[in-house]
């Protein structure tokens, strides 16, 4: 069975320190992976989107980066925080079919970040 | 741009009642919608995903309806139990699996 992990659970920075957030998959080949961040008051936004290995769309300007170094490992970072970096991250998985993809999204149990 | 409207936000109901959380989406050229529950701090677990040709989907006590045409769909909760509180989120794909999402409906069902 496919299984999606995302570290750490929680983390708390400073403004200005560097980051980085990792999210894998298991149990399945070529997922797209997508990059979610959900801000206080907020919904659910899109930040990043990879449907293979060194492809990265991204959907809104913004402090931060993702890489997809491995066909299973998604990362999103960035080189320095913004106190508007905080909030709930996470990762989420689809069987590839291109354009048309009809299959459920799956996701993390997420990371909560705090910029101090 | 692709807009999701959740309504209501926040609902309070009494277990064993019948309720039903709409959907409003702006743009009807989406591939399917997906309805989320997120308990507090936690990820989301997926509940229903109706396809874009299809007008239900329905799951034990849950069922989802959608109106491609006039951007709409509902989920209806039967019979609601204290285990059903939770936050309700209502996600379009609009391709490659990129959602959408609405803020959610917040749920409380007390015993």
């Amino acid at each position: 069975s496919q299984t999606i992990h995302q570290w750490p659970a929680t983390l708390v920075q400073p403004v200005g320190s560097p980051l980085s957030l990792e999210c894998t998959v298991e149990g399945t080949s070529n997922p797209n992976l997508y990059w979610y961040r959900q801000a206080a008051g907020r919904g659910l936004q899109l930040l990043f989107y990879s449907v293979g290995i060194g492809q990265i769309s991204s959907e809104v300007p913004q402090n931060l980066s993702a890489s997809r170094p491995q066909d299973r490992q998604f990362i999103l970072s960035s080189k320095k925080l913004l106190l508007s970096d905080s909030g709930f991250y996470l990762c989420a998985w689809t069987p590839w079919q291109g354009a048309s993809a009809k299959n459920i999204q799956y996701f993390g149990a997420g990371t909560r970040l705090s910029v101090l | 741009k692709q807009e999701v409207t959740q309504i209501p936000a926040a609902l309070s109901v009494p277990e064993g009642e019948n309720l039903v959380l709409n959907c409003s989406f702006t743009d009807s050229a989406i591939y399917n919608l997906q309805w989320f529950r997120q308990d507090p701090g936690k990820g989301l677990t997926s509940l229903l995903l109706i396809q874009s040709s299809q007008r239900e989907q329905t799951s034990g006590r849950l069922n989802a309806s959608l109106d491609k045409s006039s951007g709409r769909s509902t989920l209806y909760i039967a019979a609601s139990q204290p285990g059903d509180s939770a936050t309700y989120l209502c996600a379009v794909n609009s391709g490659y699996s990129t959602l959408t999402f609405g803020k959610g409906t917040m749920l409380l069902v007390s015993p």
